[in-house]
């Protein structure tokens, strides 16, 4: 696609329950980072998918969180017993293959994600 | 562990003025600096990549800086309009993490009246 896109825009769901965040990188882009936003906070790292490697999971903040990346493209960010404070924006970036000197890194308009 | 702060947090001009947004980041061992806009409910778009070797980057009327040494960055944006305003977010790429993580400041949130 012409962009990363990220379903759904904006999901509420009750505490407790689970939810699913998908995100659809930039065609041909192998990296893949999964990013929280916080009201009033900065970003927060959660999870890269680089190629046909294991993923770097240090960022994710509990392991309630896990995400996955099928077939090198798509990949979804999973929530199980959700709590309010998981309530933020979750942003999705893809880039092409990271070298020493980096590549940009484009993102998609985002998760919003309410937990009442 | 690599902090990235933005000063200021937020600044408001009026059309026409020239404006530096700063940067700067306690390890100076980056691979690249990027700078990001975003609106309102909306995601980040990149405007600027500069990698650790190059000292600036130029974009229209976007001009960023990079002194990798003294670990700051500013953002010089000409001619302010209103559509500029949105919040400036840069991030470093640190060494010591590997290629995966990005380390964001928390933004500056510019407003620009017409």
């Amino acid at each position: 696609g012409a962009g990363v896109s990220q379903s759904p825009s904006n999901k509420v769901t009750e505490k407790g329950k689970d939810v699913e965040l998908r995100c659809d990188p930039i065609s041909g882009h192998t990296a893949l980072y999964w990013y929280r936003q916080s009201l009033g906070q900065g970003l927060e790292f959660l999870i890269y998918f680089q190629g046909n490697s294991a993923p770097d999971k240090s960022g994710l903040p509990s392991d309630r969180f896990s995400a996955e990346r099928t077939g090198g493209s798509v990949s979804t960010l999973t929530i199980q017993r959700t709590q309010q404070e998981d309530s933020a924006v979750y942003l999705c970036a893809s880039s092409f293959s990271t070298g020493r000197g980096g590549n940009t890194i484009y993102f998609g308009e985002g998760s919003w994600l309410t937990v009442v | 562990k690599q902090e990235v702060t933005q000063i200021p947090a937020a600044l408001s001009v009026p059309e026409g003025e020239n404006l530096v947004l700063n940067c700067s980041f306690t390890d100076s061992a980056i691979y690249n600096l990027q700078w990001f806009r975003q609106d309102p409910g909306k995601g980040l778009t990149s405007l600027l990549l500069i990698q650790s070797s190059q000292r600036e980057q130029t974009s229209g009327r976007l001009n960023a800086s990079l002194d990798k040494s003294s670990g700051r960055s500013t953002l010089y944006i000409a001619a302010s309009q209103p559509g500029d305003s949105a919040t400036y977010l840069c991030a470093v790429r640190p060494q010591n993490s590997g290629y995966s993580t990005l380390t964001f400041g928390k933004g500056t949130m510019l407003l620009v009246s017409p």
